[in-house]
C-alpha cells in the first residue's frame, strides 16, 4: 500500500482565498509530482520535483506555486483562488533509484472555489 | 512527440461481459515504459502493470490480461468476466528511459452494470 497523503479531501473555499495544498509521503522517494485533473478525467502536469530544492514547471501552466524543502512534502500554493482554480488535485511520488518505476499517488485534494 | 490515445472515453457492459480498453502510443525512442493505472471512484490512481519496449509478451493476471503488439504501436487490457467493482476510470501512460516523465492517455470510463 503506497504511504502518500493529501490534505484536504475536499475544500470549499472563496474567491481570492489563499490555500495549500498538501502532500506528504513516507516512502523516501526524490521524485514527486503535482496534477490537475479536469472533469474530463484528464490529467495535466502542472509542477514536479526531482529532489529537494528542485522544482519545475509541468505541462500546464499553473497559477500555483510549489515548494521542496523537504523530501517527504510538495505542498501546493495557491495565493489567490479563482473559480478557474475549481479541480481535482493529484499528488504522486516516484523512487529514483529505480529507472521508469510506477508512480504512486494520493487519494487527491477536490477543491471547489465559490 | 510523445502521445498517448485511449479512443473509448465511455465504455458500458453489463457484469460478466468480457472487456477491452485500448491503447495507442506514440514515440521515436527505441526504449520505453508502458503502464496502466486504475482510478476508482476513491480517486487515487492505483497501478496494475508495467510493460518496457523490450519484452511483447502478453500478461495475464488473473481476471486481467495485457496484451502488448509492438507492430501496431498498442498495449490493450482485457477484463475477463467483469465484475461492478471493476468500474473505474483506467489510464493507459508511456514514459521514456530517458526521463520519468508519465505521459498519460485521456483515459477510458467503465461502467459495469449489474
Amino acid at each position: 500500500e503506497a504511504d502518500i497523503y493529501q490534505t484536504p479531501r475536499y475544500l470549499v473555499i472563496g474567491t481570492g482565498k489563499k490555500i495549500t495544498l498538501e502532500c506528504s509521503q513516507t516512502m523516501g522517494h526524490d521524485k514527486m509530482y503535482w496534477y490537475q485533473q479536469d472533469p474530463g478525467m484528464e490529467l495535466h502536469l502542472i509542477h514536479y520535483s526531482y529532489g529537494v530544492n528542485s522544482t519545475e514547471k509541468g505541462d500546464l501552466s499553473s497559477e500555483s506555486t510549489v515548494s521542496r524543502i523537504r523530501t517527504e512534502h510538495f505542498p501546493l500554493t495557491l495565493e489567490s483562488a479563482r473559480p478557474s482554480h475549481t479541480s481535482q488535485y493529484l499528488c504522486a511520488s516516484q523512487p529514483s533509484r529505480a529507472v521508469n518505476t510506477e508512480a504512486f499517488f494520493g487519494q487527491g485534494t477536490r477543491l471547489t472555489v465559490v | 512527440a510523445q502521445k498517448v490515445t485511449q479512443a473509448q472515453t465511455e465504455i458500458s457492459v453489463v457484469e460478466k461481459e468480457d472487456v477491452t480498453l485500448d491503447c495507442v502510443y506514440e514515440t521515436r525512442d527505441t526504449t520505453y515504459y508502458l503502464f496502466w493505472y486504475k482510478q476508482p471512484p476513491s480517486g487515487e490512481l492505483v497501478f496494475l502493470i508495467r510493460r518496457n519496449s523490450f519484452d511483447e509478451q502478453n500478461e495475464i493476471s488473473g481476471r486481467y490480461s495485457w496484451n502488448f503488439q509492438k507492430s501496431t504501436s498498442s498495449f490493450n487490457f482485457t477484463i475477463t468476466a467483469s465484475q461492478v467493482v471493476d468500474s473505474a476510470v483506467y489510464f493507459c501512460a508511456l514514459t521514456r528511459h530517458r526521463d520519468d516523465k508519465i505521459i498519460f492517455g485521456k483515459g477510458t470510463r467503465l461502467h459495469i452494470l449489474p
